[in-house]
């Protein structure tokens, strides 16, 4: 079975730094994309970037270009989203999917990891 | 590419049959999902493709549009259908509507 399972919830202050992780199995983990979705409190989708972990290929939306950093570990079938100096409107649910393509419809979603960020 | 759904909240009673909306700002062809969310989880592939169902999916959903209007139709409404219901393009970058809620009426 496909599987995408993502890092616990994380509080962090303003300024710091975090890392969360998807790890996928149940399929070839280097012939599908990843991507990570936020859903902020109360509110709709929005695709942040994506990467194909079979060359590290990353492509990320306007909206979060230069917010965030995705990378691919092949040796452990794990995609991360990375932070440098979180915000509080980073604040939200971040959600990896699987992608056939770079535009394509999400097949399998993870459970997703809330992120807080408060002083 | 902005994805605007009509209406935002639907209420609607067990065995009714439910239309939701999803209009695109320019041509996306077929390329359009449409998502179903539950309070606290992650949401479920329905569509792709404007009019292919998810395997996963119960044949009461369907899928209909093409270009810049597109149709989520549930011909017999069950319990567990009362959530949350994204459209998604992806034609050009990624981009979702802003839901439509289907409540209890």
């Amino acid at each position: 079975d496909v599987q995408l399972v993502q890092s616990g919830a994380d509080v962090k202050k303003p300024g710091e730094s975090l890392r969360i992780s998807c790890k996928t199995s149940g399929y070839s983990f280097t012939t599908y994309w990843i991507g990570w979705v936020r859903q902020m409190p109360g509110k709709g989708l929005e695709w942040m970037g994506i990467i194909y972990p079979g060359d590290s290929d990353t492509r990320y939306s306007p909206s979060f270009q230069g917010q965030v950093t995705i990378s691919a570990d092949k040796s452990i079938s794990t995609v991360y989203l990375q932070w440098s100096s979180l915000k509080a409107s980073d604040s939200a649910m971040y959600y990896c999917v699987r992608q056939i393509g770079v535009s394509s419809h999400f097949d399998y979603w993870g459970q997703g990891t809330l992120v807080t960020v408060s002083s | 590419i902005q994805m605007t759904q009509s209406p935002s909240t639907l209420s609607a009673s067990v065995g009714d049959r439910v239309t939701i909306t999803c209009r695109a700002s320019q041509s996306i062809s077929t390329w359009l999902a449409w998502y179903q969310q539950k309070p606290g989880k992650a949401p479920k592939l329905v569509i792709y493709k404007a009019s292919s169902l998810d395997s996963r999916v119960p044949s009461r959903f369907s899928g209909s549009g093409s270009g810049t209007e597109f149709t989520l139709t549930i011909s017999s409404l069950q319990p567990d259908d009362f959530a949350t219901y994204y459209c998604q393009q992806y034609d050009t970058y990624l981009t979702f509507g802003g839901g439509t809620k289907v409540e209890i009426k």
